[in-house]
């Protein structure tokens, strides 16, 4: 299994907060993702990386940033929690080796919950 | 740009009978497709993965899917289901550009039922 650890793995928090999301992988991969999962709309792209400092957007980006300082970690930032933002929030790594290599590896998951 | 249709957002079946979650896909390119299963309060798994090799594709636990272009489908088959089936289905679509995104689908809970 690829090494990828989601930090915390549990949060309440409360609304207007901020918060953010740790994502660490000891694969090297070059390719990192933040996705949401929510009952019926399976896993929905929030942000991704595709190398260190570079980030861009998915289809459900508004009101999360990232950043990735360092090939091993990608954070996610909620920067005022609001209600609509409590989820499953999965990490994903992929090692970006060629076309023929595609293949998402999955963190545990971090559940979110903003009251 | 890509997108993923699952028909079904529940299967539910008797063990020992065929399985069958469906998963049709849009694509402006050609695409690379996969099948990824979610156990309980895990993360998610490769069954198996299309990246324009054989148009028959077998991955673990014994389910294999076949790519259509015709009917732009790719989906997920096991011959015989098991209880330890029983988990939540994704299909995935990438076009495996420079900057790979892979976009997934609803998901499809399948039931084994005893």
């Amino acid at each position: 299994d690829a090494g990828i650890t989601q930090s915390p793995r549990h949060k309440v928090t409360e609304t207007g907060t901020p918060v953010t999301l740790r994502c660490h992988q000891t694969e090297n991969h070059r390719y990192m993702y933040w996705y949401r999962q929510d009952p019926g709309h399976g896993l929905r792209l929030i942000h991704y990386s595709y190398g260190v400092k570079d980030t861009d957007k998915g289809e459900v980006s508004d009101g999360y940033s990232v950043s990735r300082s360092k090939t091993e970690d990608f954070l996610l930032t909620l920067e005022s929690a609001t209600s609509s933002q409590t989820s499953v929030y999965f990490c994903a790594t992929e090692s970006g080796t060629g076309f023929k290599n595609t293949e998402a590896f999955f963190g545990q998951g971090t559940r979110l919950t903003v009251v | 740009a890509q997108s993923v249709t699952q028909l079904g957002s529940h299967v539910s079946v008797s063990e020992g009978a065929l399985v069958l979650l469906r998963c049709n896909y849009s694509s402006s390119v050609p695409p690379y497709l996969f099948w990824y299963v979610q156990y309980p309060n895990q993360g998610l798994q490769l069954l198996l993965k299309y990246t324009s090799a054989a148009t028959l594709v077998k991955g673990i636990n014994g389910f294999e899917a076949e790519f259509k272009k015709s009917e732009t489908s790719f989906h997920l088959t096991k011959p015989s289901a098991h209880m330890s089936d029983a988990a939540e289905y994704f299909c995935a679509v990438s076009t495996g550009s420079s900057a790979s995104k892979i976009i997934f689908g609803s998901g499809t809970r399948l039931s084994i039922r005893p």
